[in-house]
């Protein structure tokens, strides 16, 4: 199975900062690659799919890029909205599709 | 609107079954992949299962042999049996349409496997 790193595992920023989150493929998936965003005790939203497409919707601060292994999740600009947790996600060929462990993202 | 509404969980006792339904709207379960994604208590997102358009079937090795995912098309509903269940299957579970990503989502409902 494929496995997901994501670092780091909690950050601490000021509103309007740029925000950077990596995530990691124990394997090249391709762009195969997509973000989340989720609030406490609300289910996921999907924010990026295929490593860099924005989801309708979803505010333009929130970009991703990547491809192979390694890959990147941005906020341009940190909104007190944007208080949750991130996640990865891989779709490679055949299940199970993997998840990372997270990154909670909190305002300084 | 596209939409996921889970129903099901609840507290139930190691080696319990119980049923997890999952209505949509909005789009047809059967013309699309649908998945099982589970989340324990303050932990992260583990995809559990999922049924193509084909009726093909996939579990997550934590799983296996004890769950069955299935679908009714005349009810446009999803479904997961759980059996055996076991005190790590404590989670918020969800459904999801998967096209390699996961959306929308429902709500989730939570599974207790408690004595």
């Amino acid at each position: 199975d494929i496995q997901m790193t994501q670092s780091p595992s909690s950050l601490s920023a000021s509103v309007g900062d740029r925000v950077t989150i990596t995530c990691q493929a124990s394997q090249d998936i391709s762009n195969y690659l997509n973000w989340y965003q989720q609030k406490p005790g609300k289910a996921p939203k999907l924010l990026i799919y295929d490593a860099s497409n924005l989801e309708t919707g979803v505010p333009s601060r929130f970009s991703g890029s990547g491809s192979g292994t390694d890959f990147t999740f941005t906020i341009s600009s940190l909104q007190p909205e944007d208080i949750a947790t991130y996640y990865c996600q891989q779709y490679d060929n055949l299940p199970p599709k993997t998840f990372g462990p997270g990154t909670k993202v909190d305002i300084k | 609107e596209v939409q996921l509404v889970e129903s099901g969980g609840g507290l139930i006792q190691p080696g319990g079954s119980l049923r997890l339904s999952c209505a949509a709207s909005g789009f047809t379960v059967s013309s699309n992949y649908m998945s099982w994604v589970r989340q324990a208590p303050g932990k992260g997102l583990e995809w559990v299962s999922v049924i193509y358009s084909g009726g093909s079937t996939y579990y997550a090795d934590s799983v296996k042999g004890r769950f069955t995912i299935s679908r009714d098309n005349s009810k446009n509903t999803l479904y997961l049996q759980m059996n055996s269940l076991r005190a790590e299957d404590t989670a918020v579970y969800y459904c999801a349409r998967d096209k390699g990503w996961f959306d929308p989502w429902g709500q989730g409902t939570l599974v207790t496997v408690s004595s």
